[in-house]
């Protein structure tokens, strides 16, 4: 399966200090994407870095990938009690096709 | 842009009863696919259509399940006949602005009795 998996299943801290996530993946990705999922909602993309990529940065976010490793994390810096969710990683096919196979998710808890 | 908008939100039907799950994508967008989520087994993906064109229904868990995209702008998912362990959210995303992102609606949450 192509499908990745999140380091923690869940993390709790407090508001101020930063979060990080990592996600294991098994087969050759062309690029792999996070996304954020509130409870009860729909997924929202956050970022996507290109298997050529080796950091990427989006305001508070940090996306680091290690191919060779076939991981990735992603860095939550000075947490809000808004960044509460659940964040999942992503991998795009090598194939081209745009299908993409998800995490299994790292429930965020940001305590105020 | 309204976003994929997905129907209906909440669904409780009955076992062998069939459920219909609606979906409209993004206007522009080629992509289409549908997504099962449960505590169990997390994300799955189910189908994904390219120009209404089903591509790879490999993730149909089985034959009481069929999807449909008869033009650009709308998709079905249906389940007949329905059983309690069908009992998910059900999400529909779309892509095509050439960025690989998916957009997700706010998916369907099915309960069977």
């Amino acid at each position: 399966s192509q499908q990745g998996e999140e380091d923690p299943q869940a993390l709790s801290i407090q508001e101020g200090e930063n979060a990080t996530m990592n996600c294991s993946y098994k087969t050759s990705i062309n690029n792999l994407q996070w996304y954020r999922q509130n409870s009860g909602r729909g997924l929202v993309h956050l970022i996507l870095i290109r298997s050529n990529e080796r950091e990427k940065h989006s305001g508070r976010l940090r996306v680091t990938l290690d191919t060779s490793k076939k991981s990735s994390s992603l860095l939550i810096t000075a947490s809000r009690a808004a960044d509460t969710a659940s964040y999942f990683c992503a991998t795009g096919s090598p194939s081209g096709a745009n299908n993409l196979f998800f995490g299994t998710g790292t429930r965020l808890t940001v305590i105020p | 842009d309204a976003g994929v908008i997905q129907s209906p939100r909440h669904e409780v039907t009955e076992m062998g009863q069939e459920v219909t799950l609606r979906c409209k994508p993004i206007s522009g967008h080629n992509s289409l696919f549908w997504y099962r989520q449960t505590m169990m087994r997390g994300l799955e993906l189910l189908i994904y259509f390219n120009n209404n064109v089903p591509i790879d229904d490999s993730g149909m868990p089985e034959d009481r399940f069929s999807a449909k995209m008869p033009n650009a702008s709308f998709s079905t998912l249906k389940i007949q006949p329905s059983e309690p362990r069908d009992s998910a959210v059900y999400f529909c995303a779309s892509s095509g602005d050439g960025t690989g992102e998916l957009f997700f609606g706010e998916g369907s949450r099915l309960t069977v009795l």
